[in-house]
């Protein structure tokens, strides 16, 4: 079954960055874009940027360009998100989630199970 | 903010009928998608595309679309339905697109 498995927990100083890992399998990873959207505690769901997986290309949010890097190794079907420049309001739950057809869609038919960051002095 | 809108809550007793409401521009361009999302748990897909039911997801659980709104029907509520419920599509600026969510909705079942 199609399952998107993330690294643990960080806790990092302002200013450091922090890069999550989503382990995928279960379906081709080439085959479908990977996202990456974050949740603050306590509040709603917030989109990051997609990754397609095949070439490498990558799409951010306006908000988090310039600070986020996502890349990804197909040997091992896992896809990096890296945040850079880290501030208090970055604490959050982020998740990779799995793109829903393999043109995009824009949609999420499979999300990791979060991994969250702490950004605390 | 958020560029979809949503109530912050909705509540409804037990084999009630529950009706969440999501509002937005893009909503007349792109397809909606809703997800649940129990607490300390990621969201799942509920429905996908306005109106589609993922397999798995039981059939008390329906989408519509009307305009600039779409609504997400839950028929028989159970106490397991108690969650909090996203909406989600695209919109674009120019060749650029981009993901928009609403606020939630938190559904208690009273």
């Amino acid at each position: 079954q199609v399952q998107l498995v993330q690294s643990g927990a960080e806790v990092k100083k302002p200013g450091a960055s922090v890069k999550v890992s989503c382990k995928a399998s279960g379906y081709t990873f080439t085959a479908y874009y990977m996202h990456w959207v974050r949740q603050a505690p306590g509040q709603g769901l917030e989109w990051m940027g997609w990754i397609n997986p095949n070439t490498g290309v990558t799409n951010f949010a306006q908000k988090f360009q310039g600070r986020v890097t996502m890349t990804r190794d197909t040997s091992i079907s896992t896809a990096y998100m890296e945040l850079s420049r880290l501030r208090y309001d970055d604490t959050a739950v982020y998740y990779c989630a799995k793109d829903g057809a393999v043109v995009l869609l824009l949609s999420f038919d499979m999300w990791g199970q979060g991994t969250m960051v702490t950004v605390s002095s | 903010s958020y560029e979809l809108t949503q109530p912050p809550s909705v509540s409804v007793s037990p084999g009630q009928t529950a009706r969440i409401t999501c509002s937005g521009d893009a909503l007349s361009k792109q397809y909606a998608y809703w997800y649940q999302q129990k607490p300390g748990q990621a969201p799942v897909l509920v429905i996908y595309k306005d109106s589609e039911r993922p397999s798995g997801i039981p059939e008390r659980f329906s989408g519509s679309s009307s305009g600039t709104a779409v609504t997400l029907t839950i028929s028989g509520v159970q106490a397991e339905d108690e969650a909090d419920y996203y909406c989600q599509s695209a919109d674009r600026i120019g060749a650029y697109r981009y993901v928009v969510f609403g606020g939630g909705t938190k559904l208690t079942v009273l």
